[in-house]
């Protein structure tokens, strides 16, 4: 299976600050014949499913604030909130669907408030 | 609105089995598939398995094969996902999802549209 490994665990930001979190996956996921990167953001707030922020990398889902942005190519990724809210305080996974037969997830980054 | 209502909680002894469901509405319940994903507590996300709500083609991870068997029914645009043989360290939450891919022997791999939760707690 394509290992997912996130960084930082955890990390705070004072309000209005950006916030980046790192994914590196362990082979690529750019599929040539498309020229797309099959890696995905999700949201999850304490007591709540995730949420798909992102997919191909850096594609926003609908709603999802500009503040966001989702970047990054073959195997690493990188997830960026420019001007952190309070609402933002929450854990952050990456997943890869590359091999969408065996699909795996980062461990998760959780972004709190300094 | 597109959602999945998941079934309520479960308490169970380590062997026996758990069954949940995950109800549809607000799109066609065949055009997507359904996958599982738990999360235990203070952990991460684990994708269990993906099923075709089309023509109920599954896939399921490595680590559930043999131990994990994905449903639907149609009529009543519900998935269903059992587990058995339970053990201590399956006591998770557990999620169904919507895949938006349209294919009905493999998953797109996205999960757009996310049930609540199902508490399983196994416990002697």
């Amino acid at each position: 299976d394509i290992v997912m490994t996130q960084s930082p665990d955890s990390l705070a930001v004072p309000l209005g600050e950006r916030a980046t979190i790192s994914c590196k996956s362990s082979q690529s996921l750019l599929y040539t014949s498309t020229n797309k990167n099959y890696l995905a953001w999700y949201q999850q707030k304490p007591g709540h499913p995730p949420k798909l922020l992102f997919y191909w990398a850096s594609t926003r889902e609908s709603g999802v604030p500009d503040r966001f942005s989702g970047s990054g190519s073959g195997t690493d990724f990188t997830l960026t909130i420019s001007s952190l809210q309070a609402e933002d305080v929450a854990f952050y996974y990456c997943q890869q669907y590359y091999t969408s037969r065996a699909l795996t997830f980062g461990g998760g980054t959780k972004v709190e408030i300094k | 609105q597109v959602q999945l209502v998941q079934s309520g909680a479960e308490l169970k002894k380590p062997g026996a089995s758990v069954k949940v469901s995950c109800k549809a509405s607000g799109y066609t319940f065949t055009s997507h598939g359904i996958s599982w994903v738990r999360q235990a507590p203070r952990q991460g996300l684990e994708w269990m398995g993906w099923i075709s709500a089309s023509n109920g083609y599954t896939i399921y991870a490595q680590r559930f094969q043999g131990r994990v068997t994905m449903t639907t029914d149609a009529p009543t645009s519900t998935a269903y996902m059992e587990l058995r043989s339970l053990r201590s360290d399956d006591t998770a939450v557990y999620y169904c999802a919507r895949d938006p891919g349209t294919t009905m022997i493999l998953p797109e791999g996205l999960m757009d549209v996310w049930g609540k939760g199902t508490t399983v707690t196994v416990s002697s």
